[in-house]
């Protein structure tokens, strides 16, 4: 079936280094893929999507390239900042309509 | 522009008694959806509304679980009666058909 598997954290990092999240996912047709971010007590906010393949997403320095050849829609950032530390849950939306998240990465940013 | 409002954002009671919660879309958006998500975790499909009819709902444990979404704008997620497994946070989301889906706030559902 339909899933989406993201690299478990958490990860670590200090302010300023670069970051990538993987993310793999297993979809029949063309899926549009998203990430989505979660502050601490917040509810979910859209960081980026793509909708079809070879989509590079874009949003608040953070990059993702939607590979079909791959199944891969992993997140990137040049330089992180301690305002990014949060979970990050990449997600597909289906033909059909249906939006399936992965178990979700932490991400912690040290000064 | 309001967002998707849910409430409330704290719940706490005893097993075996009901509870319910409220979910309100952002405006024109026509389809609504309910997760699950426990601490750790990814959210979960429950049930998913395109309109006033649930499209999928195959996941969504109907011996305790009820859901409705009258005039397809706002709706109710209703659990009765509650177990201690369901203590979690509830997600309501909607999206104007199969476009980026918005998020609620969530309501933090305790059971004692």
């Amino acid at each position: 079936g339909d899933s989406v598997t993201q690299m478990e954290g958490p990860v670590t990092l200090s302010e300023e280094a670069f970051l990538t999240i993987n993310c793999t996912y297993t979809a029949t047709g063309y899926p549009s893929l998203f990430w989505y971010v979660q502050y601490p007590g917040e509810g979910l906010q859209l960081l980026l999507k793509a909708t079809k393949a070879d989509d590079k997403g874009s949003n608040k320095g953070f990059e993702a390239t939607y590979r079909k050849e791959t199944t891969s829609f992993h997140l990137e950032k040049g330089s992180v900042q301690v305002s990014d530390s949060a979970v990050y849950f990449c997600a597909l939306r289906t033909q059909g309509g249906k939006l399936i998240f992965g178990q979700g990465t932490e991400l912690s940013v040290k000064p | 522009e309001a967002g998707v409002v849910q409430s409330p954002r704290y719940k706490i009671i005893e097993k075996k008694q009901p509870v319910a919660f409220w979910c309100n879309p952002i405006s024109g958006h026509n389809t609504l959806y309910w997760y699950l998500q426990n601490l750790g975790q990814g959210p979960e499909l429950l049930i998913r509304y395109e309109n006033e009819e649930a499209v999928d709902d195959s996941q969504l444990p109907k011996d305790r679980f009820s859901a409705e979404r009258l005039k397809g704008v706002d709706s109710t997620l209703k659990i009765q009666p509650a177990e201690l497994g369901d203590s979690a946070v509830y997600l309501c989301a909607s999206s104007l058909d199969r476009s980026e889906a918005f998020f609620g706030q969530g309501t933090r559902l305790t059971v004692v």
